[in-house]
């Protein structure tokens, strides 16, 4: 199985802040990295699919990058609604993984 | 748009049969583009997918290692809906189950509410 490991697993940001998150990979998945943003109780939200698409609806202030096995979400401008946990997962191959989480909160 | 609306009930003794069932609205469980997902979420194992079921000229399932001895994904065209089967539920099967929807390689579009399920005697 490809490993997903994300860092941090938590930080603190005030609101205008950028902040990034990175995601690595056991081994290469080309771009097939996906981004989702979770908040309590409520099922995970497609932000970023393909390391760098954003998804339909999604406002621009989120980005991706990243290929093979190092990858990032970048969030500008941190608006109080983007406070949450962030997963990474890659659709590389079967079984589909997911990362730990990073959980963004307030500062 | 997609809707995913699941059912099924939220709490079972050990050995028991989980069930769960995710109607489908604004696509078909048929679709030669898309794949119909179970993931699971749990503070000990975090997010983890379970299975698929998806049709491409016929009907195709991948499992998770780790579930594969108890679990079963299947359609129902009939309906517009799929099904998550674990035979054998342990309380380590503890979790909110989601169904999800995703096409080709982007990503899980669209997801259904959860389901906590637990499992306790």
């Amino acid at each position: 199985d490809i490993q997903m490991t994300q860092s941090p697993s938590s930080l603190s940001a005030s609101v205008g802040d950028r902040v990034t998150i990175t995601c690595r990979a056991s081994q290469s998945i080309s771009s097939y990295l996906n981004w989702y943003q979770q908040k309590p109780g409520k099922a995970p939200k497609l932000v970023i699919f393909a390391a760098s698409s954003l998804q339909s609806g999604v406002p621009s202030r989120f980005s991706g990058s990243g290929s093979g096995t190092d990858f990032a979400l970048t969030i500008n401008s941190l608006q109080p609604e983007d406070f949450a946990t962030y997963y990474c997962q890659q659709s590389y191959s079967a079984p589909l993984t997911f990362g730990g989480g990073t959980k963004v909160e307030i500062k | 748009q997609v809707q995913l609306q699941q059912s099924g009930p939220g709490l079972l003794k050990p050995s028991q049969t989980l069930l769960l069932t995710c109607a489908i609205s604004g696509d078909s469980v048929s679709s030669n583009s898309a794949a119909w997902t179970w993931i699971r979420q749990s503070p000990s194992r975090g997010l983890e997918w379970l299975g698929r079921t998806y049709y491409r000229s016929k009907w195709y399932n991948d499992y998770a290692v780790s579930v594969r001895s108890r679990i079963t994904v299947n359609p129902d065209t009939s309906k517009n809906q799929f099904f998550l089967q674990l035979n054998s539920v342990t309380p380590e099967d503890t979790a909110v189950y989601y169904c999800a929807r995703v096409r080709g390689t982007s990503g899980f579009d669209s997801w259904g509410q959860g389901t906590l399920v637990t499992v306790s005697s």
